[in-house]
């Protein structure tokens, strides 16, 4: 059993560009959460998407940030028009439906984005 | 919402050597997650542990949720066990994890 795949590893992306990160879950799993780490810094939590729908926003950026996961294919965290502060590794995390309180949630490899 | 404080924020010792990080946190938890960030930056899912004591290999946890803190042990410290270490709890009532700001290991062979 694969466990959440991330992809691109690493992104680099000129100031303006736009910015797209996929995730895969777990098999099984219909539950999907976005978490950011600054550099030098813990992760904080983004967003927090079941099989299109978004439940959670609440760490999400204003603009320029989007998420979506449909109801076929990976999720995708999407930015547009990034800026230097934009940098960072964005990491996903899947659990299964009926998850209660974080104990069985399972992270990827992070995606590691750049902006020159 | 919970806060999650995490000491020391670096500890660098001689390999062989033991060590203890803590993770305290501001509100009743019904879990309590550590992880570690390796130097290439993987997040690996070291326990789960509400509350109680858990161990696996050289590595083990306590959890007094009654106190709001949680203990990691590290024994007979290897070269590989450098990274970040992070302790996170979940918001109650909902799935979104609170990370602590980490504590930075270096073991020096």
């Amino acid at each position: 059993n694969a466990g959440v795949m991330q992809n691109p590893r690493h992104l680099v992306r000129r100031r303006g560009q736009e910015a797209r990160l996929r995730c895969s879950p777990m098999k099984g799993h219909s539950h999907v959460y976005w978490y950011r780490q600054l550099p030098e810094e813990g992760l904080k939590f983004m967003v927090y998407l079941q099989k299109e729908n978004i439940i959670d926003e609440s760490g999400m950026p204003k603009e320029r940030f989007s998420a979506e996961f449909p109801k076929e294919g990976p999720s995708i965290l999407r930015i547009q028009q990034v800026v230097r502060g934009d940098s960072a590794a964005y990491f996903c995390a899947s659990s299964p439906p009926g998850t209660v309180s974080g104990n069985t949630i399972y992270f990827g490899e992070g995606s590691w984005l750049t902006v020159v | 919402g919970i806060q999650v404080e995490q000491s020391p924020p670096d500890l660098i010792l001689q390999e062989g050597a033991n060590s203890t990080l803590r993770c305290n946190f501001s509100d009743s938890v019904n879990n309590l997650q550590w992880f570690h960030q390796n130097p290439w930056g993987q997040l690996i899912n070291l326990f789960y542990i509400p509350s109680g004591t858990k161990q696996n290999g050289r590595l083990s946890a306590t959890t007094v949720a009654t106190e709001r803190y949680s203990l990691l042990y590290i024994s007979s410290s290897q070269t590989t066990d450098s990274g970040v270490y992070f302790c996170a709890v979940p918001n109650f009532g909902n799935e979104k994890l609170t990370f602590g700001t980490g504590t930075r290991l270096t073991i020096i062979p």
